[in-house]
């Protein structure tokens, strides 16, 4: 069974300049996360969905940070314009009744 | 809002030792995750905690739940090099958001 896939792996790119990551969940996987760990820290949650709806994104700086999940399958994460302080690795992780499982991630680099 | 706890940050331990690893958590979790990641690499899902007293093992890792005590330890028993790693814990809170610990950093020395 495939896993939690994602797309790019590394990404830089100079600030100003928008971002998208692309995130695939382990099929029948209801639930959608996007987390953002920096380096040397825990993921932090950015958003949450529950099939297509966003059931939590109070994390999610909506100024710069836009996510969508159409038809409740793949998801999409947008950072416009990106910052400096972006830089991180962004994960997607999908839920089934009780386990979690991640992806390998993107890696930001705003410079 | 859940907190989730764990220490020590750091930990470097020989080769044969057993040590454990404590997480706390503030408030009711309805589940207690430990996941394993490697230096650049994503979470690897270890164990799954569902009730109160649950115990699970895999290979030198155990994991084990106490809900009264908002307490999981992970217990490693005789070290080995291949599972110096960083290791989190996580709970879940009433709205189904996952929340993580800091992390231990464990470095096994030859």
């Amino acid at each position: 069974e495939a896993g939690v896939v994602q797309s790019p792996r590394y990404k830089i790119i100079e600030k100003k300049q928008p971002v998208a990551f692309w995130c695939n969940p382990i099929s029948g996987h209801n639930t959608l996360y996007w987390y953002r760990q920096n380096l040397g820290q825990g993921p932090e949650l950015l958003i949450r969905y529950e099939n297509e709806e966003a059931v939590d994104d109070s994390q999610l700086p909506k100024d710069r940070f836009s996510a969508e999940r159409l038809k409740g399958v793949d998801s999409t994460l947008k950072i416009q314009p990106a910052e400096l302080g972006d830089s991180a690795v962004y994960l997607c992780a999908s839920a089934g009744n009780t386990e979690a499982f991640f992806g390998q991630g993107t890696r930001l680099t705003v410079v | 809002e859940l907190k989730v706890e764990q220490n020590p940050l750091f930990l470097s331990m020989q080769e044969g030792k057993n040590y454990t690893i404590y997480c706390n958590y503030s408030t009711t979790s309805d589940r207690l995750y430990w996941y394993r990641q490697d230096p650049g690499k994503s979470l690897e899902s270890l164990f799954v905690l569902l009730s109160n007293g649950a115990v699970k093992q895999e290979g030198r890792l155990m994991a084990s739940l106490d809900t009264k005590a908002r307490l999981s330890t992970l217990h490693i028993t005789a070290a080995v090099h291949d599972l110096s790693a960083t290791y989190f814990c996580a709970g879940v809170n009433r709205d189904d958001k996952i929340i993580f610990g800091k992390g231990t950093r464990l470095h096994i020395l030859p």
